[in-house]
């Protein structure tokens, strides 16, 4: 596709349920990121991949998130348990580089509220 | 740690002057630097990125100074418009290791340009 397609755009879950959130990358393009910005912060790292492979997974808050990602293209990240801490916009972008000094493409996020 | 730290949560300028947004570092490692904008319910954008090898890039109506020995970097917007009212984020690719390929970003500024 043109840019990073994230779904679902908006998801409202009840506390202690899981969720699922998928990241469609551009197409060709070996790196994926996935943030965070809770309200009033600023961009909060969790997890990045190079390929299908995860070189730095050092953001992620607890062990009820993970994230994986097929055949080099979509990555899904999971919330098990929800809290209403995880209240939060969740940002993938992807990147041709291995580097990112040369930045890269964010999509629209997802905004997860637990209630 | 927040190795990259927007003091200024918000600022508020006329149409027509100019915005000056700041941005302090803590890792002497990094040697890249990237500006991103991001406007309400959308993923932030990439605006300008400067090497650590020079001290200003240019690029139309937007400046990044950087400053090595104070760690300081800032983003000059002259003239600034309305349409440029948005959050601002500096950001900061990993030095080395596993975090090569991640940006790490400040808190944002929220510009807000007035008619």
């Amino acid at each position: 596709g043109a840019g990073v397609s994230q779904s679902p755009s908006n998801k409202v879950t009840e506390k202690g349920k899981d969720v699922e959130l998928r990241c469609d990358p551009i197409s060709g393009h070996t790196a994926l990121y996935w943030y965070r910005q809770s309200l009033g912060q600023g961009l909060e790292f969790l997890i990045y991949f190079q390929g299908n492979s995860a070189p730095d997974k050092s953001g992620l808050p607890s062990d009820r998130f993970s994230a994986e990602r097929t055949g080099g293209s979509v990555s899904t990240l999971t919330i098990q348990r929800t809290q209403q801490e995880d209240s939060a916009v969740y940002l993938c972008a992807s990147s041709p580089h291995s580097t990112a000094n040369y930045g890269y493409t964010f999509g629209s996020g997802t905004r997860l509220t637990v209630v | 740690d927040q190795q990259v730290k927007q003091n200024s949560p918000s600022l508020s300028v006329q149409e027509g002057r100019i915005s000056i947004l700041n941005c302090d570092y803590t890792n002497s490692m990094f040697d890249y630097f990237l500006w991103y904008k991001k406007y309400p319910a959308e993923g932030p954008t990439f605006l300008i990125s400067i090497s650590s090898i020079k001290d200003k890039n240019e690029d139309g109506r937007f400046t990044v100074f950087l400053n090595k020995s104070a760690k300081h970097l800032s983003l000059h917007i002259v003239p600034s418009q309305p349409g440029d009212s948005a959050v601002y984020f500096c950001a900061a690719p990993g030095a080395g290791g596993t975090s090569y390929g991640k940006l790490t970003f400040g808190q944002g500024t929220i510009l807000t340009v007035h008619p």
